[in-house]
């Protein structure tokens, strides 16, 4: 099973809203990332975490929130986003070194 | 620090014809070299991948590419082009990272348009 599952696929969110995007492999990838495309864009990476532990936030403001319950589930919690932040947001894994990355479908987030 | 840069924005070539995308890259060390392919509102979807065992890399339907070190380039081919295969494309390198992961160097992308 080479597979990420992102869900939702999309989601519509106020600014004063609270949401949560998840992400799922079942590959035994130790390397989880979360990252935000814009249109026309490469996807830009927002952080990392290596074994369940946050390794890098790329100055990513606090109100996206990610968590790893466990070396399956990765979250990413948002709360009062701005509009400039609808985007494609990926989630994706790896396992170590010079090994590819499996991306999932991504959830494609407006916010209004 | 790793870099890649792909040197066409957009790409069109007529359905039958063949492809080829550019992508020269930068690394202080042998370097992992990946395509990925991203439909419109999709995910990214891996072609293929060069990890340093040889130099012409067969991917998923009938993509290759070949690494030229002493070129610094890693451009993707397909003999005969589909109306599949239009879509973003991305040349990626990997920079290791202490924590035990790979930080994946995007290029910009390349757009390419399949005409009948």
């Amino acid at each position: 099973d080479t597979e990420v599952t992102q869900t939702p696929k999309h989601l519509v969110m106020g600014m004063t809203n609270k949401k949560s995007l998840k992400c799922e492999q079942h590959m035994g990838h130790r390397a989880m990332y979360w990252y935000k495309q814009k249109a026309k864009k490469p996807p830009e990476l927002m952080f990392v975490y290596s074994y369940e532990k946050l390794s890098i936030n790329e100055s990513v403001p606090s109100r996206f929130s990610p968590e790893c319950p466990n070396s399956s589930l990765l979250n990413l919690h948002l709360h009062a986003l701005q509009p400039e932040d609808s985007a494609l947001y990926l989630c994706a894994s790896s396992q170590f070194m010079n090994t590819e990355a499996f991306f999932g479908q991504g959830t494609r987030l407006t916010v209004v | 620090a790793q870099s890649v840069t792909q040197l066409d924005s957009h790409v069109s070539v007529s359905e039958g014809t063949p492809v080829l995308l550019r992508c020269n890259y930068s690394s202080s060390y042998s370097p992992s070299l990946f395509w990925y392919v991203q439909h419109p509102n999709k995910g990214l979807q891996l072609l293929l991948k060069y990890t340093s065992a040889a130099t012409l890399v067969k991917g998923i339907n009938g993509f290759e590419a070949e690494f030229k070190k002493s070129e610094t380039s890693f451009h993707l081919t397909k003999p005969s082009a589909h109306m599949s295969d239009a879509a973003e494309y991305f040349c990626v390198v990997t920079q290791r990272e202490a924590g035990g992961y790979n930080k994946l160097i995007f290029g910009a992308g390349t757009r390419l348009a399949v005409h009948p």
